[in-house]
């Protein structure tokens, strides 16, 4: 139990463009869903909380403008990354949580994106 | 606000040998504690977690890890470890974002583990 699913899990994208990124939670409801972005050899850094139904709390120094956050219904949750750009080029991991008590995530695949 | 030290970068051990990944961790409270394993190009699989009682946890994959709150340490241990297990493991503590807000994970910087043959 408790799967979360990544679409696509590699995306190549021109740079202007905008490339939006699934993250599906398939045998549970979440009522958050988190977006890490994980650069080369580093750690993982939250960029945003994302709960159904309302907007996304974005962390310092992440651009709302730029990652768009969509969390429209309990089992999915987009990330839209906006006019990208290759500095953008990251691996980016979703997690969801079951209810808003929990501490536990339930992490995603991860989605490879390249802006050429 | 909570932070997590994983003080080793990159670990070289010999299959069949044993291992210990260290992890300190800062927080006021008490923690709830992770680790979680990622393969090149994958996501996180949990090995284990920490949240209350007997303080030696068992993992999946023949892992463990031991809290001890006098040291803030959490760290992971294998007596024999195999070359599947080269991979990058990451610790992490969840801790409330702030006052009564709800919770989030802290990773640390990672532990690349290499296995000789």
């Amino acid at each position: 139990g408790a799967v979360v699913s990544q679409h696509p899990s590699r995306v190549i994208c021109k740079s202007g463009t905008s490339v939006k990124i699934e993250c599906r939670s398939l045998d549970f409801q979440a009522t958050t869903m988190f977006w890490y972005r994980q650069f080369p050899k580093k750690s993982l850094m939250l960029m945003a909380t994302s709960n159904e139904g309302s907007k996304a709390t974005y962390e310092q120094g992440v651009e709302k403008d730029k990652f768009l956050i969509n969390h429209a219904s309990l089992t999915l949750s987009t990330l839209t990354v906006t006019s990208a750009h290759p500095e953008d080029s990251s691996f980016y991991i979703c997690s969801a949580r079951i209810d808003s008590s929990s501490v536990e995530q339930y992490f995603g695949p991860g989605t490879r994106l390249t802006v050429t | 606000a909570q932070s997590v030290t994983q003080p080793d970068i990159h670990i070289t051990v010999s299959e069949g040998a044993s291992l210990e990944l260290r992890c300190n961790y800062s927080y006021g409270a008490t923690p709830y504690l992770f680790w979680y394993v990622q393969s090149p190009g994958q996501g996180l699989q949990l090995l284990l977690k920490y949240f209350s009682g007997d303080t030696l946890v068992q993992g999946i994959k023949g892992f463990e890890a031991e809290f001890k709150r006098s040291q803030s340490s959490f760290n992971l241990r294998k007596p024999s470890v195999h070359w599947s297990d080269a991979a990058e493991y990451f610790c992490a503590v969840g801790a409330r974002y702030s006052g009564a807000g709800s919770y989030q994970l802290t990773f640390g910087k990672g532990t690349k583990l290499s296995v000789i043959p």
